[in-house]
């Protein structure tokens, strides 16, 4: 059974920091591209960042909105998929969901969620 | 980046209605789109990918269908678990983008 779970969500200060961790397990990790997406409060999706396997290059993409701000990694030693936040703001505030790309060009399995809430 | 424009926001139906939902894309996207439905406080569940093609366990009253700039979600008998959101997801171009989604509600 695919599992994907979140963890490092919480409350943090405007400017600050946190790394959220995701661990998968049940499918060969190394094989997917793998992505975040976040849910602000009482709103719709929006991506956030993928990293491509190895056989792609490990290259990564950003949404704009956190291009500069956000790191996306992974260690497939590990099976895990990383999100470092810096310089947060009150918008970043949203659950955020590790997922996984089926390679069908699809987000197919995805994790219940880390909430990360950016507030004095 | 490539705007998705989901229509309507919100809609109200009765079981057994057939239900319909539209994602314009901003440019040409191919058959690169994706449906998803969410329930409050669940994540998202994979519908429907490359434009029409039923994800593995969906019943088969959900359809999709388009390619270019417009695309359809179709519940052909709408049943009580169907009452959620629906998003639309393209994956032409980065950044990959997500429609505002559609609310179907109970009538």
């Amino acid at each position: 059974e695919v599992q994907l779970v979140e963890s490092g969500g919480g409350l943090v200060q405007p400017g600050g920091s946190l790394r959220l961790s995701c661990a998968a397990s049940g499918f060969t990790f190394s094989d997917h591209r793998m992505d975040w997406v976040r849910q602000a409060p009482g709103k719709g999706l929006e991506w956030v960042a993928r990293v491509r396997n190895k056989v792609n290059g490990y290259t990564i993409e950003y949404a704009a909105a956190v291009k500069g701000r956000f790191t996306i990694s992974r260690d497939d030693s590990r099976n895990s998929l990383y999100l470092q936040m810096n310089s947060l703001n009150t918008e970043d505030t949203a659950v955020y969901y590790c997922v996984r790309d089926s390679s069908n060009w699809a987000l197919d399995y995805w994790g219940q969620g880390t909430q990360v809430t950016v507030s004095s | 980046a490539i705007q998705l424009t989901q229509s309507p926001s919100s809609l109200s139906a009765s079981v057994g209605d057939r239900v319909t939902i539209t994602c314009r894309a901003s440019q040409d996207i191919s058959t690169f789109l994706v449906w998803y439905q969410q329930k409050p406080g669940i994540p998202p569940k994979l519908l429907i990918y490359h434009a029409s093609t039923l994800e593995g366990g969906v019943p088969s009253r959900f359809s999709g269908s388009g390619s270019g700039t417009d695309f359809t979600l179709t519940i052909s008998s709408l049943q009580p678990e169907d009452y959620a959101t629906y998003y639309c997801q393209q994956f032409k171009s980065y950044p990959l983008t997500f429609g505002g989604g559609t609310r179907v509600e109970i009538k």
